[in-house]
């Protein structure tokens, strides 16, 4: 099976830095992903890891470490608009096809 | 726009009875993911298929059953319906279903079930 941990929730303030942290444990790992839900909306794409290290797009960067499980996203200059849910997904391979399984997300409220 | 269709948005129904929810993917996209989302699960994987084949399934109930079709729409039937099955039923689309690339998903808008 898969398991996969995050924060239930996190708060912070607008112009600030957050990160939010992913461990995992799965076999067949094939990548990871992190995505942005905003409440009753469908999850968007933010970032892609499949090897390690750190990959930066604007804003948000995510960081993988395969050998330990282990994941962030990293928010810079927080926004209000940044307040939503954000979902870890660990994608694993087997027979040539892939699933993506998500954990239970990090909901993150951005204040003022 | 992530170009995945779902409908109904919304359906309102009872105990016992069955619905359908519809999904079309995005444009050349052969891969199809319905998920469920409950407030206290987080998003649920419950079947996969490529260009017409069930190619995964996840924690799907006996009562769900599925198909995509030769357009590559695809159908998620759920039958004797329950009240713990009111939730979020979101579908996705991918173009591979392999690993090449980075095989993101694009998820439709959803659809909401709510059973009484």
């Amino acid at each position: 099976g898969q398991n996969i941990d995050q924060p239930t929730e996190m708060t912070a303030t607008e112009g600030a830095i957050v990160q939010i942290n992913c461990t995992y444990q799965t076999s067949g790992f094939n990548g990871l992903f992190w995505y942005q839900q905003h409440a009753g909306e469908a999850p968007t794409f933010l970032s892609y890891n499949v090897l390690d290290g750190l990959e930066e797009k604007g804003r948000f960067s995510s960081f993988l470490s395969r050998s330990k499980g282990y994941s962030y996203l990293l928010l810079k200059e927080l926004q209000m608009k940044d307040s939503a849910s954000y979902l870890c997904a660990v994608r694993t391979q087997n027979s040539g096809y892939s699933t993506l399984t998500f954990g239970k997300g990090t909901m993150l409220l951005v204040s003022p | 726009d992530s170009g995945v269709t779902q409908t109904p948005k919304h359906l309102i129904t009872a105990t016992g009875q069955r619905v359908t929810l519809r999904c079309s993917p995005r444009s050349g996209d052969l891969s199809v993911y319905w998920y469920q989302q409950s407030l206290d699960q987080g998003l649920q994987f419950l079947i996969q298929y490529y260009n017409g084949e069930e190619r995964a399934k996840g924690n799907i109930l006996e009562r769900f059953s599925a198909q995509q079709f030769p357009d590559l729409h695809s159908e998620l039937n759920l039958s004797s319906l329950e009240l713990g099955d009111s939730a979020l039923y979101f579908c996705a689309s991918s173009v591979v279903a392999g690993g090449r690339g980075t095989g993101e998903l694009f998820f439709g808008e959803g659809s909401r079930l709510t059973v009484l």
